[in-house]
Parts: C-alpha cells; structure tokens; sequence
C-alpha cells in the first residue's frame, strides 16, 4: 500500500534504461539470499535467489551479484520498464537459524518514460 | 493453485476489539509466517510455524498469538487490539528451503 516505503531510498532511471539496486547484509554467515519485488498494494514478489557458493546468478533481464567480502548484494535489471516500478527488497537466510529470513528495508524504483 | 491467500483485505479495528486474521496455502508447505510490514521498515516477523500444530516467537510477538491446526491454515490473533497494531498483515509459506511466498496482505487500522 502508499504507506510503505514512505522514507525508502529511491532509484530513478529512464525507460531502456539499466537499473542497479544495492543492499549490504548483516551476517558475514548467511548463506542464501533473496531480492523481492513489491508492487503497491501487493505482497513481495520472488524475484530471484543465490547461495552464498556462487558469485552471480542470472535470470530473465536480472542479475544477482553476491560480494561477500564486503557483505553486499546487488540486482541489476536490464532496460528497465515502467512495469519494474515496485519496491525492491533484499533478504537472507542466516544458517544458524535456517527457518527464518532477515529483511533490508527496501528501495524504491521509479521508472521514468 | 491459489497460491497464498489471506482474510480479510482490510479491517478496522477500534482500541481492545478482538480478530483473527486468516492465511491459507494450497501447495502443501511445512513452513508457516506471519510478519508485518510498517512505512519505513523491513518485514518483521511476528510468530511463524515450522509444521502442523507447532508454533514459534518471532522478533515481534507481543500483542499477537498464533495457531496451527491444519497444515494449510495459518491463524493470526489479536486478543485485545492496540493502535500500535495499526500495520499491514502479510503471511508466507515455504516448503524449506528458504524461498517464502507471500500473500496479498491484511491492512489493518487501530483507532
């Protein structure tokens, strides 16, 4: 709904245009990450994933990228449109407790035509 | 499938009424969550479920109480509603490994 992500970061790009969201996680232990899309009004949407094995993994015109030497996830769409437009959340799963996952809380992505 | 599902869409509330809200999932996930989401701040997580009739404390808990009595059924309680309550309600499920779905969302007004 309008009432989250009142005082997010915002990212600002232009239709076509490539989008980069950041997210810096807090357990140098977590070992499996997650980006959410959440569009308003609805609740967050599975965007893509990536173990803490890997460096980068890609889907259909998103990229994760995983850079555990400094604690740091990104999500990079490709010619962003303005259905991209949601909030963005990043999210990992701490191994000591596996049941549960941790929340950053979330970018804003306005997409501009 | 539905997928995950939850009742009501919207509820106000006034100071000490009582509710359930209701989440319901149809692709046979052990695990079970309830969060709310406030402007400004990550999901939080309030109590969750790691199969039928257990329940667990999350980081939230107070205020709020929690059954499983079916696989599928995920209920949330608030036995006497409090403004600070004012939030928007989201159930997840997952199958366990990490991945949660989520559901469409409660919005709830305390006043």
């Amino acid at each position: 709904g309008e009432s989250v992500g009142l005082h997010l970061p915002t990212l600002s790009v232009q239709e076509g245009d490539n989008s980069i969201i950041n997210c810096a996680y807090s357990n140098s232990a977590s070992d499996y990450f997650i980006w959410y899309k959440q569009e308003s009004g609805k609740g967050p949407q599975f965007i893509i994933d990536i173990r803490s094995n890997m460096d980068k993994r890609q889907g259909q015109r998103v990229t994760v990228l995983l850079n555990k030497t400094v604690k740091h996830l990104s999500l990079q769409i490709a010619a962003t449109q303005p259905g991209d437009s949601a909030v963005y959340f990043c999210a990992e799963r701490a191994t000591y407790n596996t049941d549960k996952l941790i929340f950053g809380t979330g970018t804003r992505l306005q997409v501009f035509p | 499938n539905a997928g995950v599902t939850q009742t009501p869409k919207f509820r106000v509330l006034k100071t000490g009424q009582s509710m359930t809200l209701l989440c319901a999932q149809d692709m046979n996930h052990e695990y079970m969550y309830w969060y709310r989401q406030d402007p400004g701040m990550g999901l939080r997580l309030i109590h969750y479920s790691v199969g039928e009739g257990t329940t667990a404390k999350g980081e939230v808990p107070d205020g709020y109480n929690v059954s499983r009595l079916k696989k599928q059924n995920f209920l949330l309680g608030l036995e006497s509603a409090a403004p600070s309550q004012t939030s928007v309600y989201f159930c997840a499920s997952t199958a366990g490994q990490g991945t949660q779905y989520f559901g469409p969302g409660t919005r709830l007004t305390v006043t």
